[in-house]
């Protein structure tokens, strides 16, 4: 049973807006930074964001995070069929292991 | 460009061992900013993070698998092995690699995978 909570499912239109989140507690998320992650089929998982908003070299800004409190966000802007796909959020538990999301998965309709 | 790539069986019969290797090439695992993970994924769930190992040996695990997660590391081939003992269906899944950028400063822990190996699916039947 993951510790961190997000919305089974997100469907939008190309071109629109999707706003992904990540519900967590005060001994993960209310503590430290997190980080999301894009699982598409056949390719190996990529790191969108990590220190909460900040973008790995190659991740276009369509791709923004937030964090306030046990919750953090994230935002695609622009909705490409490409970005099809899982996304999760990740970070630390005090319990001493990393922690992941439940998982999102965007559909482009 | 640093690229990760596990290896080992593909099938397990149930309550052996699972062993898989992943081999690092662009980077050295010696790296002092790094640290090398184990992240798994059962099909049609979400993914678990099982543990990390430094250059130096040092290991963290999940604590739900640690009696029966070893993993090691070979900086000679730049590699990281993981060990899953006493395997039953419920370990088949996607075992990915990854690079781990891990810190903790008063209490507040930066962690995130930089990098991953494509995954390799382990089955676990009869």
């Amino acid at each position: 049973q993951s510790l961190l909570t997000q919305p089974p499912s997100i469907s939008a239109a190309p071109g629109q807006r999707v706003t992904i989140s990540c519900s967590g507690s005060r001994s993960n998320i209310g503590i430290n930074y997190v980080s999301w992650y894009q699982l598409l089929p056949g390719a190996a998982p990529k790191l969108l964001i990590y220190e909460n908003y900040k973008r790995p070299s190659g991740i276009p800004d369509r791709f923004s995070g937030s964090k306030s409190g046990t919750s953090a966000t994230l935002d695609i802007a622009g909705l490409l069929t490409v970005d099809e796909g899982d996304y999760y959020c990740g970070t630390w538990d005090t319990s001493l292991q990393g922690v992941f999301g439940t998982g999102t998965k965007v559909t482009v309709l | 460009q640093v690229q990760l790539q596990e290896s080992g069986p593909g099938l397990v019969k149930p309550s052996q061992t699972l062993s898989l290797t992943c081999t690092v090439s662009g980077d050295s695992i010696n790296s002092d900013n790094y640290c090398w993970s184990w992240i798994r994924q059962p099909a049609g769930k979400g993914l678990e993070w099982l543990g990390h190992i430094y250059s130096s040996g040092n290991t963290k695990y999940n604590p739900s698998l640690e009696s029966r997660v070893t993993m090691s590391v070979d900086t000679s081939k730049n590699q990281f092995s993981l060990e899953l003992s006493s395997v039953t269906a419920a370990d088949t899944a996607v075992y990915f690699c990854a690079r781990e950028d891990e810190l903790t400063l008063f209490g507040v822990t930066k962690i995130w995978f930089d990098t991953w190996g494509q995954g390799t699916l382990v089955t676990v039947s009869s």
